[in-house]
């Protein structure tokens, strides 16, 4: 079956560049969710896209934007990149018009930002 | 304040022996609670979900439970398998699809 695809799988990126994650939800689901994860921590809720709109702000900083597109996939643009920005950047999809809460996570991109 | 608690921080198990991990949660309102399996580096995968009304759910060799009164989550794996050494995260979803309140997670190695 189809799993979330998420490109690069790696990023390096030196202070104060840009870098642009993507993520390709499993087919035919409607609501794409963004997470940050630090070295031993939980995952962060950054944002979550509904049908192209957004759905839900967690904790994403003002230097970070995203969104969805026509084709349901998502964007993460984050831009004057800092140290503290690396992390594992997890994009998730469901199906939320069916009412189904399961969220299927992608394998991740790994941001190094030296 | 929302938090969910689990135990133990690590266990180390032989191969073929089950085990229990528990996970105790003060999140209102509460919408449902999963447990994921969560290699390290890698995406969070699913095991279960259960929602209020469901006390017991079963994936394979994973059975979790739920006890909505006590806040009480336990999930149980049965005959281990090497390839379950992972960290193993409860996470609980408020009244909303988006806000979930994960848990610090069990490390679970498993040993031949």
């Amino acid at each position: 079956a189809a799993g979330v695809i998420q490109s690069p799988r790696h990023l390096i990126k030196e202070k104060r560049e840009t870098a642009t994650l993507k993520c390709y939800p499993i087919p035919r689901h409607d609501t794409v969710y963004w997470y940050q994860q630090g070295p031993g921590q939980d995952p962060q809720f950054l944002i979550s896209f509904y049908e192209k709109m957004q759905s839900d702000k967690g904790s994403i900083p003002d230097r970070f934007s995203a969104q969805q597109f026509s084709d349901y996939h998502s964007e993460l643009n984050m831009s004057s990149l800092e140290l503290g920005d690396s992390a594992l950047y997890f994009c998730a999809s469901s199906l939320m018009v069916a009412g189904s809460y399961e969220q299927y996570f992608g394998p991740g991109t790994r941001l190094t930002v030296t | 304040k929302n938090q969910v608690e689990q135990s133990p921080q690590s266990l180390i198990i032989l191969e073929g022996k089950n085990c229990t991990l528990q996970c105790n949660y003060t999140v209102s309102p509460f919408s449902n609670l999963r447990w994921y399996k969560q290699d390290t580096g890698r995406g969070p995968v699913s095991l279960t979900i259960m929602t209020f009304s469901e006390n017991t759910k079963s994936n394979g060799r994973y059975t979790a439970t739920l006890d909505a009164d006590t806040k009480q989550s336990s999930l149980h794996i049965t005959a281990s398998q090497l390839s379950d050494s992972a960290s193993y995260i409860c996470v609980v979803s408020m009244d909303s699809n988006y806000q979930l309140i994960w848990g610090a997670g069990t490390k679970l190695i498993i040993k031949p």
